[in-house]
């Protein structure tokens, strides 16, 4: 099993959508969650940070950690073109490099 | 713009050549990351500087070295290249302390090319 597990998609919504993205994860030990958007060919970009349960909401955007089930989400409501991107979900690792650990991304794509 | 500055952005080499890859992170980090993504493998951990000496190491080749200097920019060395390292790499930074729950920043990223 994977450590981390994200659907690549693509997924293509019309414009004004809402959207869900997902990510599952396996290590229980895992206390920060992360959301990070990412153009082609470009540096991945914070979009939300999530410490342990709980949701979090930042404009259009809301990131929902459910640690029982292994499972956090990315909210994007009012969906809009500039929207489409990669969607990647990281998670912090507890040693002492703190690196994280990505999800293989989910690609995203709003229809005008 | 993340602050994290990385130079060359686009490089074409050829195989068996050798490249390297600079790193400047934000001001006041400490803590530098390298990450290769290429298509079929996402975002992968290469390597942890932290004030200058090494922290982690993930799924770097042998072939792959790094250092941190004293002026905290960072290089990633890449010899006796392989059309297999052809891929995006990027540096990450994060804040003094390399705590966890400190927010990671990326830079944009050198695209290498190996033909």
């Amino acid at each position: 099993q994977k450590e981390v597990e994200q659907d690549p998609g693509p997924l293509s919504v019309p414009e004004g959508a809402i959207v869900s993205l997902n990510c599952t994860y396996s290590n229980s030990a895992f206390q920060y969650f992360m959301w990070y958007r990412q153009y082609s060919r470009k540096g991945p970009e914070l979009l939300m940070y999530t410490y342990s349960s709980g949701n979090k909401e930042d404009g259009r955007f809301t990131a929902q950690v459910d640690k029982s089930s292994k499972y956090i989400s990315l909210f994007i409501r009012d969906s809009q073109p500039s929207d489409s991107a990669t969607y990647l979900c990281a998670f912090q690792t507890m040693d002492s490099s703190y690196k994280l650990i990505f999800g293989s991304g989910t690609r995203l794509l709003v229809r005008p | 713009d993340s602050g994290v500055t990385q130079t060359p952005k686009h490089l074409i080499t050829a195989t068996g050549q050798r490249v390297t890859l600079r790193c400047s992170p934000r001001s006041g980090d400490l803590s530098v990351y390298w990450y290769q993504q290429s298509l079929d493998q996402g975002l992968q951990f290469l390597i942890q500087y932290y004030n200058g000496e090494e922290r982690a190491k993930g799924n770097i080749l042998e072939r792959f070295s790094a250092q941190q200097f004293p002026d905290l920019h960072s290089e990633l060395n890449l010899s006796s290249l392989e059309l297999g390292d052809s891929a995006l790499y990027f540096c990450a930074s994060s804040v003094a302390t390399g705590q966890s729950g400190n927010t990671i920043y990326f830079g944009e990223g050198s695209w290498l090319t190996v033909v």
